[in-house]
């Protein structure tokens, strides 16, 4: 059972408009949320994370929300430019041991952003 | 340039035939990983290394081998690949015991196993 959930395989956006990926999770032991973005033919590239002790992280035209509670997470890009289209993965990982070798992965949403 | 690369990008072969795919950093970054991307299933762990001769088992590790005698190097093995192992592989490096903001990726090997 996948702990991480991206429920949406895609998404589709008119550009300058705000592009809202969300994300959901199971185990209550994640503390801490990362975005990661992946062009084709190219490698994920860290994008921007959240600790639990936070409910909003603001990076630029990027905003994680993250809603402890209800074990959601968003992503928000405002405005949407036609160069963020890529597939962006949620990824957790547990306790204060931030350490990649723990992470779980969502499996990834494709965001199009139409001129 | 800081840069994790790996080689072959793509490669098709067949059931048994062993195969490596080689991966390595620039960064001298003491963690390394391998991960595999399955439709619907998202980035799973196979193998990672802390340090030189330090390796353990990700999430996926059945039908692989690692190796890291090499700081800047960590080749994936398949002993006797099999169609289940048809998948985008990427290799991952971080400083440290991984920091997870920091992790570079190289570019994927997308292998066919027939």
């Amino acid at each position: 059972d996948q702990q991480v959930k991206q429920n949406s395989p895609s998404l589709s956006v008119q550009e300058g408009r705000i592009s809202i990926l969300n994300c959901d999770y199971t185990n209550s032991m994640f503390d801490y949320f990362l975005w990661y973005k992946k062009y084709p033919a190219e490698g994920p590239t860290f994008l921007i994370s959240i600790s639990s002790i936070k409910d909003k992280n603001e990076d630029g035209r990027f905003t994680v929300f993250l809603n402890k509670s209800a074990k959601h997470l968003s992503l928000h890009i405002v405005p949407s430019q036609p160069g963020d289209s890529a597939v962006y993965f949620c990824a957790a990982l547990p306790g204060l041991l931030l350490s990649a070798r723990q992470l779980t992965f969502g499996s990834g949403t494709q965001l199009t952003v139409l001129p | 340039e800081a840069q994790v690369t790996q080689n072959p990008r793509y490669l098709i072969t067949v059931t048994g035939k062993k195969l490596t795919v080689t991966c390595s950093q620039n960064m001298n970054h003491e963690y390394m990983s391998w991960y595999r991307q399955d439709p619907g299933l998202g980035l799973r762990q196979i193998y990672y290394s802390m340090n030189v001769e330090v390796t353990d088992k990700g999430d996926v590790p059945e039908g692989y081998k690692v190796s890291r005698k090499e700081k800047r190097n960590f080749p994936l093995i398949l002993e006797s690949p099999s169609p289940n192992q048809t998948s985008l592989y990427f290799c991952a490096s971080s400083r440290g015991s991984g920091a997870p903001n920091e992790q570079f990726f190289g570019p994927g090997t997308r292998l066919t196993v027939l």
